[in-house]
């Protein structure tokens, strides 16, 4: 059971780039997370997704944007990368609210922009 | 606007030994999670605490959630090396409609067990 799903694991970009950062997983869970973790902080909720076809922002959304077309896919575009977006970031999953279970994060995808 | 603070946040300890590292939340939740981070990787769950006075424990970890309080613990009895990590607590947002989830995470306790 591979669970979350984070692809690239590392990446570097230049200044204006765009690139998107891909999440998926196999568990049926309706309720997809993208964080970020700068250095020495917790994580911070960029967007959120409660089911295919449903987004709302989080915490810190602007400069970035998701879609979610699938139950199992939540990918995380970045348009025009900036250097306050280098950061860890982070997918999470969980099933429905009502079940008391906790998220369950991906590995991350570790992103300079240069 | 919720607030999770940790404290401490860097803890150095002796092995054998026991602490308590707390977690204070602004405004009104009932549920709590405890996670744990070692560097470079990933989050992994350790408690879920959902009502007043809930109390978890596995092996020498015990989580405990006082909602009245806004306060949550985290006992470490007899620490070992292993328990060396990064630990987390995150409180749900209760939203108007429903919660859906949306985690504030506290900074986090870096906790070094020494020999």
């Amino acid at each position: 059971n591979a669970g979350v799903t984070q692809t690239p694991k590392f990446r570097i970009l230049k200044i204006g780039q765009s690139m998107t950062l891909q999440c998926t997983q196999d568990m049926n869970h309706n309720y997809m997370y993208w964080y970020r973790q700068d250095p020495g902080m917790g994580l911070k909720l960029i967007y959120y997704s409660v089911g295919a076809g449903i987004t709302d922002k989080g915490e810190v959304p602007n400069g970035y944007n998701v879609s979610r077309s699938t139950t199992e896919d939540f990918p995380l575009r970045l348009e025009l990368a900036a250097p306050s977006q280098t950061s860890v970031y982070f997918c999470a999953s969980s099933y429905l609210i009502s079940s008391n279970q906790p998220q369950h994060f991906g590995d991350g995808t570790r992103l300079s922009i240069l | 606007e919720l607030k999770v603070e940790q404290n401490p946040l860097f803890l150095s300890m002796q092995e054998g030994k026991n602490y308590t590292i707390y977690c204070n939340y602004s405004t009104t939740s009932d549920r709590l999670y405890w996670y744990r981070q070692d560097p470079g990787k990933s989050l992994e769950s350790l408690f879920v605490l959902l009502s007043n006075g809930a109390v978890k424990q596995e092996g020498r970890l015990m989580a405990s959630l006082d909602t009245k309080a806004r306060l949550s613990t985290l006992h470490i009895t007899a620490a070992v090396h292993d328990l060396s990590a990064t630990y987390f607590c995150a409180v749900e947002m209760e939203r108007v409609g429903g919660s859906q989830g949306n985690l504030i995470f506290g900074k986090g306790t870096k906790l070094s067990v020494k020999p």
